[in-house]
């Protein structure tokens, strides 16, 4: 167990929907980075929040954004849906916004019909 | 962005054999990070390396980073099926925080 959880930890949709994950980092941890990880792009990095600010983005599609709250957990949310944003998305967290050992959750595997 | 090329895919092997994957970049890396994925799990982290040359050992595991810093490996001795997994090399990019991931190397032993 990491220490980072994420809800739901499965999301069945329709195509054109659109849905909210949540992610709750290890206590203390101020930055979460999200990945989306498919069978034909592997683990691609969407976007990382620090202490509420964004502070990098990565491939993460315009139909996507994402959050960080005061509490410091974070909202991944997908809109728009396409049959190809099917794939598990990740949250991981740290300690500091540096580079480091990442610790991630669970996941939330997506499935859109 | 940051490429790392992470060869191979997948791999077979008996319990009991050894197994390498690599991972290759065309530019110099600063650093590299190991995490492996267990079947339906989540990436955890095993490993990281700095300096040149630099080569850690953790029980069965051998990680290397080439003298160029272009270059990883992870070698496991005598596979164990509890060594099942996906393993990914990272390296960091140039924002702050941000890893880019290899594709991974599957790999499956077989008792």
């Amino acid at each position: 167990d990491s220490g980072v959880t994420q809800t739901p930890k499965h999301l069945i949709t329709a195509t054109g929907q659109r849905v909210t994950l949540r992610c709750s980092p290890r206590s203390g941890d101020l930055s979460v980075y999200w990945y989306q990880q498919s069978l034909d792009q592997g683990l691609q990095f969407l976007i990382q929040y620090y202490n509420g600010e964004e502070r990098a983005k990565g491939n993460i599609l315009e139909r996507f954004s994402a959050q960080q709250f005061p509490d410091l957990h974070s909202e991944l949310n997908l809109s728009s849906l396409e049959l190809g944003d099917s794939a598990l998305y990740f949250c991981a967290s740290r300690v500091s916004g540096e580079w480091g050992e990442q610790f991630f959750g669970p996941g939330t595997r997506l499935t859109v019909l | 962005g940051q490429q790392v090329m992470q060869i191979p895919q997948y791999q077979h092997v008996q319990e009991g054999e050894d197994f390498t994957t690599y991972c290759n970049s065309s530019t110099t890396l600063s650093n590299i990070q190991w995490y492996k994925q267990r079947p339906g799990g989540h990436p955890v982290f095993l490993i990281q390396l700095v300096k040149s040359g630099e080569v850690k050992k953790q029980k069965r595991l051998t990680f290397q980073f080439g003298e160029a810093k272009k270059n990883s490996s992870l070698h496991i001795t005598a596979t164990q099926t509890t060594d099942v997994g996906t393993y990914f090399c990272a390296a960091r990019g140039s924002t702050l925080g941000r890893l880019y991931f290899g594709r991974g190397t599957q790999l499956t032993v077989w008792p």
